[in-house]
């Protein structure tokens, strides 16, 4: 069975500028979340989405956006970028809502904002 | 590679040792846990969970022990090899309804 697939795997970005990141899960999977990781914060959730319907939501300014399609394919948007929006962006499947059950994550896109 | 963690507590330890990671979670309501490895340049990897209603899980060559009482989660790795070399992250839920919460990591070096 495909692990979860993220692309692209490396991007870099001007500050200002918009970032959409791609994130396919395993199949059969419904449930899609969304984490930011960088050395100082160490791993935060971002958002969940389950059957499209975000179901849980992070702490993190409106900037960031997500959005689920019917396939359970998910992607994130970021606008306006900063410097500080640099980091390793995961996305996780699971089979079930909520995060109490085992999550795959993919290898993650390393955004660069310079 | 990235860098996941630039001032992350190290564990070192001899190859074939066993490796005790621990973990102090903070929500005394969570009630599922899990450990994941990440390596550099990769997405973090599922090793194993363990739900409140137990207090040990055993998996290959890995042992989870969860303390409610102290709020303590451990990791044990028997025989450790220099592949296991990674960062190793605790992350805690509740109500099978919030997102893991993620402790900051424990890097583990393995000397071989």
């Amino acid at each position: 069975k495909a692990g979860v697939t993220q692309t692209p795997r490396y991007l870099i970005k001007t500050r200002g500028q918009q970032v959409t990141l791609s994130c396919s899960p395993i199949s059969g999977h419904r449930s899609v979340s969304w984490y930011q990781q960088t050395p100082g914060q160490g791993l935060q959730f971002l958002f969940e989405y389950f059957s499209e319907t975000q179901r849980n939501k992070g702490n993190f300014p409106g900037r960031f956006s997500g959005r689920q399609f019917s396939n359970s394919r998910s992607e994130m948007n970021v606008s306006t970028l900063e410097l500080g929006d640099s980091a390793l962006y995961l996305c996780a499947s699971s089979s079930r809502q909520g995060m109490n059950t085992e999550a795959f994550f993919g290898q993650g896109t390393r955004l660069t904002v310079v | 590679g990235e860098s996941v963690g630039l001032h992350l507590p190290t564990l070192s330890v001899q190859e074939g040792d066993n490796s005790i990671i621990n973990c102090a979670y903070s929500n005394s309501a969570s009630d599922y846990f899990i450990w994941y490895k990440q390596e550099s340049g990769k997405g973090p990897q599922f090793i194993i969970d363990i739900r409140s209603n137990m207090d040990k899980r055993q998996g290959q060559r890995v042992t989870v022990l969860l303390n409610k009482t102290v709020k303590h989660l451990s990791l044990q790795i028997a025989a450790t090899q220099p592949g296991d070399s990674a960062v190793y992250f605790c992350a805690e839920s509740y109500s099978g309804n919030t997102p893991l919460v993620f402790g900051k990591g424990t890097r583990l070096s393995v000397i071989a």
